[in-house]
């Protein structure tokens, strides 16, 4: 059973640029799309973007500009960057695959999720 | 994009059946059979449910069926239980292959 964990370094100042990184275990990133989801405290869900395991990518139009997701391979990894944080940025961060290998329009498989303060 | 619009909150007593709504435009929800719902308990990840309208994963119960009707995906629960009481969210897919969820109904099982 493949199993999802998020982590990154803790609070971010604003202006800064927030980091996470995805560990999948229990299966390979091969073949399949990778999503990350936030949720702001209180709030809905908003996908923010993918990467397939051959490197394409694609982001929320919203968020487009500053953000940046990327993989590593030989670690089983993925990771989030966004830059120029604010306040409206804080929120819970999840990870996500794909339901089955070349489909991105099921998010099957969820981490825990991380939450990621954006503070001065 | 705009987030899909669904009711911010339902209710039915145990037993009973209840409707969730999601509506979306000919670019996402009315153009693909490409809709999900998520079902969120507070302070979990969310939880697949129904995917590519009306399947369900292994493990989610009948009880949890989707339709979709022109730019409108529905997800109904039928015979209410205690632990159905939670957030929904649907998602599809978009002609710009992203995705986009809609606000999430509360859904209180009185």
């Amino acid at each position: 059973q493949v199993q999802l964990q998020e982590s990154g370094p803790g609070p971010v100042k604003p202006s800064e640029t927030l980091s996470l990184t995805c560990t999948v275990s229990g299966g390979s990133i091969s073949s399949y799309y990778w999503s990350w989801i936030r949720q702001p405290p209180g709030k809905g869900l908003e996908w923010i973007g993918y990467i397939y395991y051959g490197g394409s990518t694609n982001y929320n139009p919203s968020l487009k500009s500053r953000v940046t997701i990327s993989q590593d391979t030989s670690k089983n990894q993925f990771s989030l960057k966004l830059s120029s944080v604010t306040a409206a940025d804080t929120a819970v961060y999840y990870c996500a695959r794909g339901f089955n290998r070349g489909e991105l329009r099921v998010l099957g498989y969820w981490g825990q999720g991380t939450l990621v303060t954006v503070s001065s | 994009q705009s987030a899909l619009t669904q009711p911010a909150s339902v209710s039915g007593s145990p037993g009973q059946s209840i409707t969730i709504s999601c509506t979306g435009t000919s670019s996402d929800v009315g153009g693909y059979n490409y809709v999900s719902w998520y079902q969120q308990h507070p302070g979990k990840a969310p939880k697949l449910m129904i995917y590519d309208v009306s399947n369900r994963p292994s493990g989610i119960s009948n009880r949890f069926s989707g339709s979709k009707s022109g730019n409108t995906a529905s997800l109904t629960i039928s015979g209410l239980q205690a632990d159905d009481e939670a957030d929904y969210y649907c998602n599809s897919y978009t002609s710009s292959t992203t995705l986009i969820f809609g606000g999430g109904t509360k859904l209180t099982v009185l």
